[in-house]
């Protein structure tokens, strides 16, 4: 069956610019999260959705959003974009929350200059 | 912060076990050990996870003591391939309120040929 799929996969933007990440959930998969990784911090959680509705979040500003439509599929925005922005972000799906673990995307490395 | 604690990096001879240790010795009851490796570039990869019984699958085995203070995860055969992160994360199994992974550093285990 197909994977997790995160497009685009690398994204170059400019400071201030706002962009929009897409993340497409193995089928049957209901919750999805979303993950920044950086050389500094690591892996760290921005924010998970089930069914539409937003279940966790992480410690991260405002700038940082998502939503997840009715067939799963989620997206995550960054408004304001920083150069500390540029990083990793990675998309986890699973069938209700992690029971048999995350199904992780591939990812989309931003780049903020 | 991460609950758990792993060496920052380990070496294993090609077609010999590799034995990761993690130390959590905060884990609470109703919490799983779970790993997972991140291969360089790609999204992090499941591998296992397990309360207190020690599991086993096609990829790997997870020892896990008595009072669940500590784990092992033991890759039988190491290869090249094998060459990751490896991250021990421990969470509950599922919850409504929705759960995150909190990776740690993780270690970097290089399989040598």
């Amino acid at each position: 069956k197909a994977g997790v799929t995160q497009t685009p996969r690398y994204l170059i933007k400019t400071r201030g610019q706002q962009v929009t990440l897409s993340c497409s959930p193995i089928s049957g998969h209901r919750s999805v999260s979303w993950y920044q990784q950086t050389p500094g911090q690591g892996l760290q959680f921005l924010f998970e959705y089930f069914s539409e509705t937003q279940r966790n979040k992480g410690n991260f500003p405002g700038r940082f959003s998502g939503r997840q439509f009715s067939n799963s599929r989620s997206e995550m925005n960054v408004s304001t974009l920083e150069l500390g922005d540029s990083a990793l972000y990675l998309c986890a799906s699973s069938l209700s929350g992690g029971v048999y673990g995350y199904t992780f995307g591939s990812g989309t490395r931003l780049t903020v200059v | 912060d991460a609950k758990t604690t792993q060496p920052t990096s380990m070496d294993c001879a090609e077609g010999r076990a590799a034995n990761l240790p993690c130390n959590h010795s905060t884990i609470s009851g109703n919490e799983y050990v779970y790993w997972y490796r991140q291969i360089h570039s790609q999204g992090p990869q499941y591998i296992i996870h397990g309360l207190k019984n020690n599991e086993t699958n096609e990829m790997a085995s997870l020892i896990i003591t008595e009072d669940r203070k500590s784990s092992t995860l033991i890759l039988p055969h190491a290869t090249l391939r094998d060459t990751a992160v490896y991250y021990c994360i421990v969470r509950v199994e599922f919850s409504n309120y929705g759960q995150n992974f909190v990776f740690g550093p993780g270690t970097r285990l290089s399989v040598l040929p």
